[in-house]
């Protein structure tokens, strides 16, 4: 099973500032096969990134995801209100798919 | 528009077993698979398991076999995801979620609004 560890765990930042997430995997994900998600409080998961760069549809362009093999980065270039919530990556290129532990982006 | 519309809230006791509906609507149900995750109170997300509703297809996390089972009803556009056995851990908001690809368990681009599960004595 491949585990990926998020990174960090919170993040406290202001509104315009850019925020960096990771998630590390403990082994390679098979053909960037990495996913990232949104959820805020009381709301359903939403599907940011897939294929580890790729925007899924109606995501603004200032979020961003990049890197391969074990290393993930997703990069928000610059804070909106509504950005502020917790952040998962996910993993769907081997079986059992996993789910990173998440990161909560905070308003300062 | 894409939908995923889950049955409602659940208590069982331990042991029991539930039964969790999701009707697809605005989509070709079998163009896609549908993956169910949980989120236990204050926690992240765990998924669960795939099916295709191409070709009925399942990958279950080893964590959960032999307990449950997903199936789909082609003729309604409806899957469903059976857990059995129930513990106090089982306890969660369940989501199922359609999966962008009919014969693989891909990233998840449209999300049912969950069914909380809860399981007491």
């Amino acid at each position: 099973e491949i585990v990926l560890t998020q990174s960090p765990g919170t993040l406290s930042l202001s509104p315009g500032e850019r925020a960096t997430l990771s998630c590390r995997a403990s082994q390679s994900v098979t053909i960037s096969y990495l996913a990232w998600y949104q959820q805020k409080p009381g709301q359903t998961p939403r599907l940011l990134i897939y294929g580890a760069s790729s925007r899924a549809t109606g995501i603004p362009d200032r979020f961003s995801g990049s890197g391969s093999g074990t290393d993930f980065t997703l990069t928000i270039s610059r804070l909106e209100p509504e950005d502020f919530a917790v952040y998962y990556c996910q993993q769907y290129g081997s079986s059992p798919l996993t789910f990173g532990g998440g990161t909560k982006v905070e308003i300062k | 528009q894409v939908q995923l519309v889950q049955s409602g809230a659940e208590v069982k006791k331990p042991g029991a077993s539930v039964k969790v509906s999701c009707k697809a609507s605005g989509y070709t149900f079998t163009s896609h698979g549908i993956s169910w995750v949980r989120q236990a109170p204050g926690q992240g997300l765990e998924w669960m398991g795939w099916i295709s509703a191409y070709n009925g297809n399942t990958d279950y996390t080893q964590k959960l076999q032999g307990r449950v089972t997903m199936t789909t009803d082609t003729s309604t556009s409806t899957a469903y995801m059976e857990l059995r056995s129930l513990r106090s851990d089982d306890t969660a908001v369940y989501y199922c979620a359609r999966v962008d690809h009919p014969i693989a368990p891909t990233a998840t681009d449209y999300w049912g609004q969950g069914t909380l599960v809860t399981v007491s004595s």
